[in-house]
């Protein structure tokens, strides 16, 4: 089956700093991947749609130039989350598609806690 | 933009079946997905739906009917460790998913 990787599993900083968080892909090419963030008891939210080699396209209400998304190659994109505050705090994870398969591969998930 | 609906809780009994309902309405519709998700895990993929009708996977089944934008997930012999959220999302027709809120399913002994 495909698998997604996230890294770190966990995070914990500081208010004020930036964090980024890693998607992979680990077996297959991943043309699109997504970034979904989920508080307690909450279901998933979609933050973001990023397609390989272009501009993620954010869903309304999320800042763009807070949550910075990269998606340098096939198999690897990037979320940093920048200037964190504890409201930031989270569960946050990825998922990737590609043209042949029709499902998505979720990650791990990253839980993030900013203090 | 997408609607999708799901009751937020449920509760069954060990061994019984129990049937959760999803309705949706889409601008475009390019199949049905229900995921199951544990508390503290990313969600896991249970079945796809793109034609009407039932698709069998063991103890769990899903049904579309994509004239009445509905479907549900049939979970047969429940166990405990069934207890999990139970998501359905849509896929339109830009690659686009778009998530219910989850459906809590408690099994109970």
């Amino acid at each position: 089956g495909a698998v997604v990787s996230q890294h770190p599993s966990w995070v914990i900083c500081k208010s004020g700093t930036s964090v980024k968080i890693e998607c992979r892909s680990l077996d297959f090419q991943a043309t699109t991947m997504f970034w979904y963030r989920q508080f307690p008891k909450q279901s998933l939210m979609l933050m973001a749609t990023s397609n390989e080699g272009s501009k993620a396209t954010y869903e309304q209400g999320v800042e763009k130039d807070k949550f910075l998304i990269n998606h340098a190659s096939l198999t690897l994109s990037t979320l940093t989350v920048t200037s964190a505050h504890p409201e930031d705090s989270s569960f946050y994870i990825c998922s990737a598609t590609s043209g042949s398969r029709h499902e998505q591969y979720f990650g791990p998930g990253t839980r993030l806690t900013v203090t | 933009g997408q609607n999708i609906d799901q009751p937020t809780e449920m509760t069954a009994t060990e061994g019984a079946i129990v049937q959760i309902n999803c309705t949706y309405q889409t601008s475009g519709f390019n199949g049905l997905f229900w995921y199951q998700q544990h508390a503290g895990e990313a969600p896991t993929f249970l079945s796809y739906n793109v034609l009407d009708g039932l698709e069998e996977k063991g103890r769990f089944s899903s049904f579309l009917s994509r004239s009445k934008g509905y479907s549900y997930l049939l979970l047969k012999e429940l166990q405990m460790k069934d207890s999990a959220s139970y998501l359905c999302a849509v896929r339109d027709t830009g690659n686009q998913f778009y998530f219910g809120t989850g459906t809590s399913l408690t099994v109970i002994p």
